[in-house]
């Protein structure tokens, strides 16, 4: 069954670095997201991607992030400045179109911020 | 003001009981309502989405939802130990001029044997 997956598992990095978490969603999939998960507290939505341009973000996302499609098959979200309250795992996911809201989620990618 | 409320539980159930999740939320303009699913150490896993006033059924779960009251449930009818995860609720609610999902902090539920 096709899955989406997200590299690398885990991430540690230190503060002020830049990080580039990586996706590759389902193939026939054209909406992307990812969300956030501090360690304890609730997922938070970052941003959905459509047609290579930004669809909705919330507040959380921030001039610090980006997202890019830089081929047919990855999704990345790039943050530029770490900082320790970036430490989150941070969740990948897709839709196949408009009319479903069934998004399939990646595994996570941990983020430590040291 | 808390978007999306959940009591964080635990509720506990025996296997074979009905489990009674409850979600408040705050926007009245929220369109969409959704429970997910997360087990620990996992990614959430959308079990039901619900749009208009109503239950709504899919085996062994049913959402409801009363837009007047601002408040969705879920019930997972014979709960089994397998059931025992984390119950995110989420909604879409306005931000700005595009509506965005929302989730709560989840409900704890674990079903003993």
């Amino acid at each position: 069954e096709p899955e989406v997956t997200q590299t690398p598992s885990h991430q540690v990095t230190q503060m002020g670095q830049e990080v580039i978490l990586r996706c590759v969603p389902i193939s026939n999939h054209l909406y992307f997201y990812w969300y956030r998960q501090i360690l304890g507290q609730k997922v938070e939505f970052l941003v959905s991607f459509y047609n290579n341009e930004i669809s909705e973000k919330s507040e959380i996302f921030d001039d610090q992030f980006s997202v890019e499609r830089p081929d047919g098959s990855n999704f990345t979200l790039k943050i530029r400045s770490t900082k320790l309250e970036d430490s989150a795992m941070y969740f990948c996911a897709s839709k196949t179109g408009p009319d479903t809201d069934t998004q399939y989620f990646g595994p996570g990618t941990r983020l430590t911020v040291l | 003001q808390k978007e999306v409320e959940q009591n964080s539980g635990p509720l506990s159930v025996p296997e074979g009981a009905i489990a009674s999740l409850n979600c408040t939320y705050s926007d009245r303009g929220s369109q969409s309502f959704f429970w997910y699913r997360q087990y620990s150490g996992k990614s959430p896993e959308l079990i039901m989405s619900i749009y208009s006033n109503g239950d709504k059924e899919d085996g062994r779960f049913t959402a409801q939802l009363n837009k007047a009251s601002q408040y969705v449930s879920l019930l997972i009818r014979d709960s089994q130990p397998s059931d025992s995860a984390t119950y995110l609720c989420a909604v879409r609610r306005r931000s700005g001029g595009s509506y965005i999902p929302t989730f709560g902090r989840g409900t704890s539920l674990i079903v003993h044997p």
